[in-house]
């Protein structure tokens, strides 16, 4: 069974520009998690969808967007790229939305901002 | 302000030496506390507590959970070179509602020497 998958992997952009990432959850898990996680720290939350709706977000500027489709696959929107944007992007899924404990990781995006 | 912290930020250790990581927490709402293993990309999932005092063994790590001192111990006895990778320690706790998330610290870089 597939786990979480993201694409792309890999992704250079330079300032100013729009990016955008995407997210396959477990194959029934119906909440989808986005963190940011910058060289040297720990991963940061910055959405959760449910059921297609959001139902937590970061302390991230509304440059960030994100969104979920009928299929439980998600997407993140970064506007207005800014050098700090440069991190890797993780997505997680889990079953049900509080158990975010038992939610599992994919293997990010690596986003370069130049 | 929801806060993770994680010490020390790394440690060199030589093959067969034993290691504690810690971390603390100060969060409202507080649930449970997970540690992940980080090697490449996506974090794995290594221990949840809930439960003060009670150890949570799985090969040669253990952890435990104090929720009066709010920290939590992460050792690793017989440490080899696989066990080199970046340790995260993540609180999860209510963000309002009946919504969760996950709160991480900066993580434990442990490099193990042959």
């Amino acid at each position: 069974d597939a786990g979480v998958t993201q694409s792309p992997t890999h992704l250079i952009k330079t300032r100013g520009q729009h990016v955008t990432l995407r997210c396959s959850p477990i194959s029934g898990h119906k909440s989808v998690s986005w963190y940011q996680q910058v060289l040297g720290q720990g991963p940061q939350f910055i959405f959760q969808y449910y059921e297609k709706e959001e139902r937590g977000r970061g302390n991230f500027p509304d440059r960030f967007s994100a969104r979920q489709f009928p299929n439980y696959s998600s997407e993140l929107n970064v506007n207005a790229l800014l050098l700090g944007d440069s991190a890797l992007y993780l997505c997680a899924s889990s079953l049900v939305r509080p158990r975010v404990e038992t939610q599992y990781f994919g293997p990010g995006t690596r986003l370069l901002v130049l | 302000e929801d806060k993770v912290v994680q010490s020390p930020l790394s440690l060199v250790v030589h093959e067969g030496d034993t290691v504690t990581l810690n971390c603390s927490y100060e969060v409202t709402n507080f649930r449970s506390l997970l540690w992940y293993k980080q090697e490449k990309k996506a974090p794995t999932f290594l221990f949840m507590l809930t439960s003060s005092g009670i150890e949570k063994k799985s090969g040669r790590l253990s952890s435990i959970l104090d929720k009066k001192e709010l920290f939590s111990i992460l050792n690793i006895t017989a440490t080899q070179t696989g066990d080199s990778a970046i340790y995260l320690c993540a609180s999860c706790h209510n963000s309002g509602g009946s919504n969760y998330k996950l709160t991480f610290g900066k993580g434990t870089l442990l490099t193990v020497n042959p």
